[in-house]
């Protein structure tokens, strides 16, 4: 069956860095096209980032723009997040999911605390 | 970017009720808007599609209405698992964006 696992999650201190992955299983993953969302504590869902099949077309939200950089392996089945410079308000559940949103993992707590 | 406000933000309603809960986006999306359900501590579920259409799996008692800057999901008749947030979502333009969600609770 479809599983999307998420990891690489944890407690990191302001401005350092984290990379979080996404792996892919029961589908075609080289076929979708594939997000970042992510959800503060409490809060409702903010999508992150979107790549297309091919890595070749990114968008970002504004708050992470130049500080994050999405990327995928297709032949590992992998999608990444690169996450720099965090800040306390990055602090969230990172979901990775297929942009047509009918996959999505379970996700993985980012705590950026010092 | 646009923006969606959802209303209301709670919903008080018993099982078997009526759910109605509405969708307005700061400008037209078209039909490209879904929803989605989350129950506490899991990932959000796809219940509708583009604005009508049913995800795999989600029952008939689910749909989807609107176009352009209004939209509504109606659930026809509460069931235990129905009572949970309730979030909508455009992928029309970037950056995509969420609705700030209705919360759904027993009344």
């Amino acid at each position: 069956q479809v599983q999307l696992v998420e990891s690489g999650g944890g407690l990191v201190k302001p401005g350092g860095s984290l990379r979080l992955s996404c792996a892919a299983s029961g589908f075609t993953f080289s076929d979708y096209y594939m997000t970042w969302i992510r959800q503060a504590p409490g809060k409702g869902l903010e999508w992150v980032s979107y790549i297309s099949t091919s890595g070749s077309t990114i968008y970002y939200a504004d708050s992470v723009k130049g500080r994050f950089t999405i990327s995928r392996d297709n032949a590992k089945n992998s999608l990444y997040l690169q996450m720099n410079s965090l800040r306390a308000e990055d602090t969230a559940v990172y979901f990775c999911a297929n942009y047509e949103g009918d996959y999505w993992g379970q996700g993985t707590l980012v705590t950026v605390s010092s | 970017e646009i923006v969606l406000t959802q209303s209301p933000a709670t919903l008080s309603l018993s099982p078997g009720e009526r759910a109605t809960l509405s969708c307005r986006a700061s400008q037209s999306v078209s039909r490209y808007l879904a929803w989605y359900r989350q129950k506490p501590g899991q990932a959000p579920r796809l219940l509708i599609y583009d604005t009508s259409n049913r995800a795999t799996g989600i029952p008939a008692r689910f749909s989807g209405s609107g176009s352009g800057t209004d939209f509504t999901l109606t659930i026809s008749s509460l069931e235990p698992e129905d009572f949970a947030v309730y979030y909508c979502h455009q992928r029309s333009g970037w950056p995509q964006t969420f609705g700030q969600g209705t919360k759904v609770e027993i009344k």
